[in-house]
């Protein structure tokens, strides 16, 4: 069945940096779009990047551009997430969700998530 | 950037009874809303896509309606397992994809 599995999370200090992994399973990897979403504690959820199947389109929220980067690894079947400059108000549980198909922009599946805390 | 505004923030429903969840969006997405079910501790559950179709698994007590702006998503008959917060989200118009705040169904 399909599994998405994140890894990477941690405590890191304020200006800090962190990779994110998402290993994925269960279906081809090729055929699909991934995105991130983050959830504060407490909070609601807030996409923040999505890479097409053959990475060569990449959309960010505001609040990560210029300082997250997507990526992917198709062999490896692993989608990534790269974070620098974390600030406080980064702290939160970070999932990868698989697109429906290509580029919908919908999720049928997700990760548990990996908890990242920003803190001096 | 499209806006999501989900009402009412928290529903207390008896077990049995029906909800009804509303969200409205800032401008049209036409019919690309879809419904999420999270408990706590779990990762989101796509229940409803194209704002009234339902994913698969998903039982017929979950029902989505509307287009354009608004947006219901109705639950019949409440199950205990129904208890959670639902989110919408568009994806009519993105980059960014936008989520409504949640609305948390507890039990009454």
């Amino acid at each position: 069945q399909v599994q998405l599995v994140e890894s990477g999370g941690g405590v890191v200090q304020p200006g800090g940096s962190l990779r994110l992994s998402c290993a994925a399973s269960g279906f081809t990897f090729t055929n699909y779009g991934f995105h991130w979403v983050r959830q504060a504690p407490g909070k609601g959820l807030e996409w923040l990047a999505f890479i097409q199947y053959d990475g060569t389109t990449k959309y960010y929220a505001d609040s990560g551009k210029g300082r997250f980067t997507i990526s992917r690894d198709n062999p490896k079947r692993t989608v990534y997430l790269e974070m620098n400059s974390l600030g406080t108000d980064d702290t939160a549980v970070y999932c990868c969700a698989k697109d429906i198909w290509q580029q919908l922009g919908y999720f049928n599946s997700w990760g548990q998530g990996t908890l990242v805390t920003v803190s001096s | 950037e499209i806006v999501m505004t989900q009402s009412p923030a928290t529903l207390s429903v008896s077990p049995g009874e029906g909800a009804t969840l509303s969200c409205r969006a800032s401008q049209s997405v036409n019919k690309n809303l879809a419904w999420y079910q999270q408990k706590p501790g779990q990762a989101p559950r796509l229940l409803i896509y194209d704002a009234s179709a339902r994913a698969t698994g998903i039982p017929a007590r979950f029902s989505g309606t509307g287009s354009g702006t608004e947006f219901t998503l109705t639950i019949s008959s409440l199950q205990s397992e129904d208890f959670a917060v639902y989110y919408c989200q568009q994806y009519d118009n993105w980059p960014p994809l936008t989520f409504g705040g949640g609305t948390k169904v507890e039990m009454k």
